[in-house]
């Protein structure tokens, strides 16, 4: 069964970069969708990006200007990258494989299994 | 882009069957997943495609949708179902998954 868990810092400094990783275990990070998500206290879900495994990415455009998000399947991990963070960063931030297929009309994607979420702080 | 809207909270009564919408601009088109959120917890899936239910998860839970409006049904409902609910779909016009505000189902 795949699982997945975020690791990084929890408390980062206003205006640097926020970086987590997802590693994956139990099953392979190829052929599969991975996401990034978050949720600031309080608050509902917020979807970051995408990454492929063969390193295509989506990003959510309120967030494009600043996010990076990379693969290295060779550790089966994928990685977030956040610039310039704000108080507005501080959240919940997980990361979930995306269950995905198309049809001749449309796409259906859904996030399973999660991670168990690590929380950032942005503060000065 | 696509919207979903959720009420903010619905209550049930333990035994009782719990109806939590998600409104959205012909979602019976779409294909509907749901989440749910106990506090301190990381969501889990509870059902997807619209009425599909991942292995571990209770018969209980199903969903529905007709028109503009999709449905998460939880028959006898217990003190443990007690969490917030989310809804999503994929935007494909965008390419961007896009979740509902969330439900919190409170058990009385």
């Amino acid at each position: 069964q795949v699982q997945v868990q975020e690791s990084g810092p929890g408390l980062v400094k206003t205006s640097e970069t926020l970086s987590l990783t997802c590693t994956v275990s139990g099953g392979s990070i190829r052929s599969y969708y991975w996401s990034w998500i978050r949720q600031p206290p309080g608050k509902g879900l917020e979807w970051i990006g995408y990454i492929y495994y063969n390193g295509s990415t989506n990003y959510n455009p309120s967030l494009k200007s600043r996010v990076t998000i990379s693969v290295d399947t060779s550790k089966n991990q994928f990685s977030l990258k956040l610039s310039s963070v704000t108080a507005a960063d501080t959240a919940m931030y997980y990361c979930a494989r995306n269950e995905a297929y198309c049809t001749t009309t449309s796409c259906s994607s859904w996030f399973d299994p999660w991670g168990q979420g690590t929380l950032v702080t942005v503060s000065s | 882009s696509y919207v979903l809207t959720q009420p903010p909270s619905v209550s049930v009564a333990p035994g009782q069957t719990a109806r939590i919408t998600c409104g959205g601009n012909n979602i019976a088109r779409e294909s509907v997943h749901w989440y749910g959120q106990k506090p301190g917890q990381a969501p889990i899936l509870v059902v997807y495609d619209d009425s599909d239910r991942p292995s571990g998860i209770p018969e209980r839970f199903s969903g529905s949708d007709s028109g503009n409006t999709a449905t998460l049904t939880i028959s006898r409902v217990e003190a443990g179902d007690e969490a917030d609910y989310y809804c999503q779909v994929w935007d494909d016009s965008s390419d961007h998954p896009v979740f509902g505000g969330g439900t919190k189902l409170t058990v009385l």
